[in-house]
C-alpha cells in the first residue's frame, strides 16, 4: 500500500538527549514537511523540503534539524536545544506546487522527562 | 511566515444545527486547502480551492474561497456526530504549506 509512515508512535526520552523521528513515504512525492502540534496551537511548520539534499526552515525550526538524503525519507532530529520538545509531531508529503494535497503520517507523540 | 487565522477556536453545537468556520490570510493565497482531524488521528485532506470566488460542495459541506483570495469558509449543514473533529485551513506560500490553528467542533446528540 502507498502511504507515509512515521515511527515510532510513542517515544519517551530523557531531557538533554537528542532523538530522531522517522518519516518514510512511497508516494513518489517531492515535497515533505514536519509539523509540531500542541493543544490549541494548530499545526506549526518546523521544516520542509522540496527536493533531495535541500530543505528550508519553517516558523519554529530552532532546536530541530532535518536531512533529505533520499526522496522517500525525511527524518527529524529533536535536539537538546529545543526547550519544550514534548509534543505531537506530524510528517506530511505532497506533490510540488498548487494542487499538492498533503498526506499525513500517523504522528509521533514525543514525551521528554 | 504567512499568517493564516481561523475562527472560532471551538464550537459546540446540537446535532442538526449548522456550523461555520472562517479562515483569513494576511496575504493573497494561490490556493486554500481544508483538512479534518478526528480526535486522536491525523489531518485528512478534504478539498482544495484555487479560483477567486470558488464554491465547492461535498454533501453537507460547502467550501468558499473569497473574491480577493484572502479568506475562505467551511459550512456544514445539519451537523451529525460524525462531524466531530478539528477543521483546519491551509494556505500555500511558495512550497511552504501553512496551517491555521483550527476550529474544534463538538456535536452533542
Amino acid at each position: 500500500d502507498g502511504g507515509i509512515t512515521q515511527s515510532p508512535k510513542y517515544l519517551f526520552r530523557k531531557e538533554g538527549q537528542n532523538v530522531t523521528l522517522s518519516c518514510e513515504q512511497n508516494l513518489n512525492h517531492d515535497a515533505m514537511y514536519w509539523y509540531r502540534q500542541d493543544p490549541g496551537q494548530g499545526l506549526r511548520l518546523i521544516y520542509y523540503s522540496q527536493i533531495v539534499n535541500d530543505f528550508q526552515k519553517g516558523d519554529i525550526a530552532e532546536g530541530y534539524s532535518v536531512s533529505r538524503e533520499k526522496k522517500e525519507s525525511f527524518p527529524l532530529t529533536v535536539t537538546s536545544a529545543q526547550k519544550n520538545p514534548t509534543a505531537f509531531y506530524l510528517c506530511a508529503s505532497s506533490h510540488l506546487g498548487v494542487g499538492g494535497e498533503a498526506f499525513f503520517g500517523q504522528g509521533t507523540r514525543l514525551t521528554v522527562v | 511566515g504567512q499568517q493564516v487565522m481561523q475562527i472560532p477556536q471551538y464550537q459546540h453545537v446540537q446535532e442538526g444545527e449548522d456550523f461555520t468556520t472562517y479562515c483569513n490570510s494576511s496575504t493573497t493565497l494561490s490556493n486554500i486547502q481544508w483538512y479534518k482531524q478526528r480526535p486522536g488521528g491525523h489531518p485528512v485532506f478534504l478539498i482544495q480551492l484555487v479560483k477567486s470566488g470558488e464554491v465547492k460542495k461535498q454533501k453537507r459541506l460547502t467550501f468558499q474561497f473569497g473574491e480577493a483570495k484572502k479568506n475562505s469558509s467551511l459550512h456544514i449543514t445539519a451537523t451529525q456526530t460524525t462531524d466531530v473533529g478539528t477543521y483546519f485551513c491551509a494556505g500555500l506560500t511558495g512550497y511552504a504549506l501553512n496551517f491555521g490553528k483550527g476550529t474544534s467542533l463538538l456535536v452533542t446528540p
